[in-house]
């Protein structure tokens, strides 16, 4: 199999708080993950490629110092979103490669007040 | 980088009916195509893929056709059913990041009674 799970499901939360995202493959190993955000009536939109052990790579356009990306070990990613704002109210994808293919988690609705 | 184009948008055919979406790619080096489909607010599961050294694949009611000259992709439903009402995105791989998808736009099926 190929299971991925993402916590929390949902989370509400107060503009200038911080958000953490956690992507986990629970029956392998993957060594890349990646985060993707979806806006509604919309396509995946890739956020950042990250890699166990190494820097996360960034997408143009999504500043790195507020989505916050670390992965480390090789079934865990988190993703933090800092200083969230309303506009930062998505549903955030994380995935999980193995053997040719991307594996999605469950997704996080973040709703920012 | 890769571009993938997605059509129709919407579709709506009838239970019975088959149902096709077609996908253009833009980097002739891109050797992996998988297909999604997402039902409203849940993960995207894939459901079929391709790989680029074969031109068609069948799952029961579901295929996929590979044009490598054209660089276009095709994912086809037959004898649809209610449940295949979803969203469905296709995806090329990134020839320089093979585990990278570029995803279309998405298509929104309606199957109706």
């Amino acid at each position: 199999g190929a299971v991925v799970s993402q916590h929390p499901s949902w989370v509400i939360c107060k503009s200038g708080t911080s958000v953490k995202i956690e992507c986990r493959s629970l029956d392998f190993q993957a060594t890349t993950m990646f985060w993707y955000r979806q806006f509604p009536k919309q396509s995946l939109m890739l956020m950042a490629t990250s890699n166990e052990g190494s820097k996360a790579t960034y997408e143009q356009g999504v500043e790195k110092d507020k989505f916050l990306i670390n992965h480390a070990s090789l079934t865990l990613s988190t993703l933090t979103v800092t200083s969230a704002h309303p506009e930062d109210s998505s549903f955030y994808i994380c995935s999980a490669y193995k053997t040719d293919t991307q594996y999605f988690g469950p997704g996080t609705r973040l709703t920012v007040l | 980088g890769e571009n993938v184009e997605q059509h129709p948008s919407t579709l709506s055919v009838q239970e019975g009916d088959s149902a096709v979406i077609k996908c253009t790619y833009s980097d002739s080096a891109s050797n992996y195509f998988p297909w999604y489909k997402q039902e409203l607010g849940k993960r995207p599961q894939l459901i079929i893929d391709i790989r680029s050294n074969v031109g068609e694949k069948k799952d029961q009611r579901i295929a996929v056709t590979l044009n490598k000259t054209a660089k276009h992709f095709s994912l086809h439903i037959t004898e649809t059913q209610p449940e295949d009402s979803a969203v469905y995105f296709c995806a090329a791989s990134d020839p320089g990041t093979a585990s990278k998808l570029t995803f279309g736009t998405g298509t929104r099926l309606q199957v109706t009674l």
